[in-house]
Order: structure tokens, then sequence, then C-alpha cells
């Protein structure tokens, strides 16, 4: 089966400190793209961050950065500067060529003060 | 900006009577989807839609769900005869490209039935 694991149901980070979000999923395709959504308290998930498969660069939008381990699938998501905003439920996903994104539990974080 | 709309945002219903959620996707994309969020669970691919068909369905997406686009610019989620296992949040989302394109999100429709 094709699956996507968050094995953090939910963190806690001070502001202004660093916070890694973790997230593995299993495939057998080797052309794919892997997501983080956010998705604040009653709002849609919006798009964090956006990884290509066949990329080796891992993807950098501004604070938000991924580690990118293809052969591990591993995909996790880097916060830096956290700000009491990016408190929200995160989700990382896949999608492949059947066009579906599978998405993990999601990780449910808290920003603290 | 462009966004995409669901209504309504909360229906309530008796078990066995029909739902229909609504959504209008971004105006210029191609691709149309449903997925769902039982509380507290993960978000559930339910059906992709392309082409004014059916590109691909889960295993929850059986006899009682449908999917149409009646007029160019809605696109609805049919529940026939809902079940208590149907409450949850669906989710429209929308993308101008399959496979490398980024859904856009709908705020959602929470659906409880009693």
């Amino acid at each position: 089966a094709q699956t996507v694991t968050q094995s953090q149901p939910e963190m806690s980070v001070q502001e202004a400190e660093t916070v890694t979000l973790s997230c593995t999923y299993d495939t057998s395709e080797s052309d794919y793209y892997l997501f983080w959504y956010k998705q604040p308290p009653s709002r849609q998930m919006i798009l964090v961050i956006r990884q290509e498969a066949y990329k080796q660069q891992n993807a950098t939008e501004n604070r938000f950065s991924v580690n990118f381990q293809k052969a591990a699938k591993s995909f996790s998501l880097k916060i830096s500067d956290s700000q009491l905003g990016d408190a929200a439920m995160y989700f990382c996903a896949r999608r492949g060529r059947d066009d579906k994104i599978i998405f993990g539990k999601g990780t449910r974080l808290h920003i603290l003060p | 900006e462009p966004e995409v709309t669901q209504t309504p945002s909360h229906q309530v219903t008796q078990m066995g009577q029909e739902v229909i959620l609504r959504c209008v996707p971004i105006s210029n994309h191609l691709y149309f989807y449903w997925y769902r969020q039982i509380l507290g669970q993960k978000v559930e691919f339910l059906v992709s839609f392309y082409n004014n068909e059916i590109s691909e369905k889960s295993e929850i997406f059986d006899d009682q769900f449908s999917v149409e686009r009646p007029d160019g610019s809605n696109f609805t989620l049919k529940i026939r005869s809902t079940k208590l296992e149907d409450s949850a949040m669906y989710f429209c989302a929308s993308t101008g490209t399959s496979f490398t394109g980024e859904l856009f999100f709908g705020e959602g429709s929470r659906l409880t039935v009693l």
C-alpha cells in the first residue's frame, strides 16, 4: 500500500526556535511529488512547500525547508525562526502518477510564546 | 486571489437522507478532487475528476457517492443515503495541472449525520 507516515501527532516549539517535523512514505514509483500542507484552525489547507522526487536539491521557501532523503523515503520539514502564526496542523503528502494525493495523519504544531 | 469555495460550511442531516455538497473550483482549473477528514484522523482521498469524468476513486467512494460538474463552474459531491460514518469534513480541491500542480483546497464542509 502507498502510505505516508507522520510519527509525531503533536509537537511544541518555542517562538523563534527551529522545529523539524518528520515524514516517511512508501512508493514503488521513481517519479512523484512530495508536499507539506498547513491547515490553520478552521481554515483550508494551504501549500507550504513542494519537492520533486527527481531533484536532489532540497526545496526551500523562506523559513521553511525540507530534508529529502529519497533512498530512505524520508521528507522532513524544518521551520526556522518559528512564529505564532505557524501554529497549525501540518500534513505531509505524496502525489504520484495515479493522480491521487495521499496524506499523512498530520502533526499538530504548537508555538509557545 | 482566486480561491476554492465550498457550501454549506456545516450541514446536519438524518441518517438515510441525501446530501449534496457544493464546490466552486478556481475558474481556469481543470482537475477537481474531493477529500474527507473524519475528526482526528487523516485526510483521505475520495475521487478525482477531469474532462467531465471520474479519473480515479478510492475504496471509500462507493455507489452511495457521486460527483458531477453540472454547469461548468460547480463541482458537487452527492451522498445518496447518508450513514453515521459519513460524518466528516469534506474538502474540495482543484488544480490547473495534474501530477505536478499544487492543489488548492476549499475551507471544507462539515457533515454531521445523526
